[in-house]
């Protein structure tokens, strides 16, 4: 099955400044690739994702890139604000409808410096 | 805070006690699934269910059980047989169709703590 990992498992960044959370995944199969966002005590939402046949995709302040030949994708934040602290969790799936799932990371806690 | 309802928020159980916790939703989704969230663990997929009377064992689905009776609700069992079940449990929906089939908006989650 699919196995996906995030590194480094905390983060520590000033206000301001660009944070990069980092995932690997094993199936090379996978094409869909979301990336999860939860605050302290609420529930995970999904802030941006990717599918396997565009190489970047950007939302204001946050991106995520794609590289297939190395098995991995990471999130860019940029201009990091106190409300980005927060885990994110990255996940990997076969896009392919009927019991098609999700693997998760164990998550990074991202804390942002005022 | 629509749309996907987990009860109760807090629970506490005796050992050897079986419990269950609910969800439901409102948004017409086909797909939902369980996961146990535990620090440092990330979320791990309990079972999930792509239609009704039709669920699915996760990655680690030993010591609970699920039905599907009703589109709208997916209950976990916890039994007495799950070894460590103190926990926060998610459950989340998703449309199921291909397009959108794993996005997954999630409940506020339900913490059980085994006393």
């Amino acid at each position: 099955g699919e196995n996906v990992e995030q590194h480094p498992s905390t983060l520590s960044v000033q206000e301001g400044d660009s944070a990069v959370i980092k995932c690997t995944y094993s199936d090379s199969a996978s094409n869909y690739f979301p990336w999860y966002k939860q605050e302290l005590g609420k529930r995970p939402q999904l802030i941006i994702d990717i599918r396997s046949n565009v190489g970047e995709k950007k939302d204001q302040r946050i991106a995520v890139t794609l590289n297939k030949t190395a098995k991995h994708f990471s999130l860019h934040i940029t201009e990091t604000q106190p409300e980005d602290s927060a885990v994110y969790f990255c996940a990997a799936s076969r896009n392919s409808g009927a019991n098609s799932k999700l693997t998760f990371g164990k998550g990074i806690t991202l804390s942002v410096r005022p | 805070d629509g749309g996907i309802t987990q009860s109760p928020k807090y629970l506490f159980r005796k050992e050897g006690q079986n419990v269950t916790l609910s969800c439901e939703q409102n948004l017409n989704h086909d797909a939902m699934y369980w996961y146990r969230q535990d620090p440092g663990q990330g979320l791990r997929l309990i079972y999930y269910s792509q239609i009704v009377n039709d669920f699915q064992k996760g990655d680690i689905a030993e010591g609970y059980s699920v039905s599907r009776e009703k589109k709208e609700s997916f209950p976990l069992t916890v039994t007495s047989a799950q070894k460590n079940p103190t926990a926060f449990y998610l459950c989340a929906s998703s449309t199921g169709h291909l397009s959108g089939a794993n996005v997954l908006t999630f409940g506020a989650g339900s913490r059980l703590t085994v006393l």
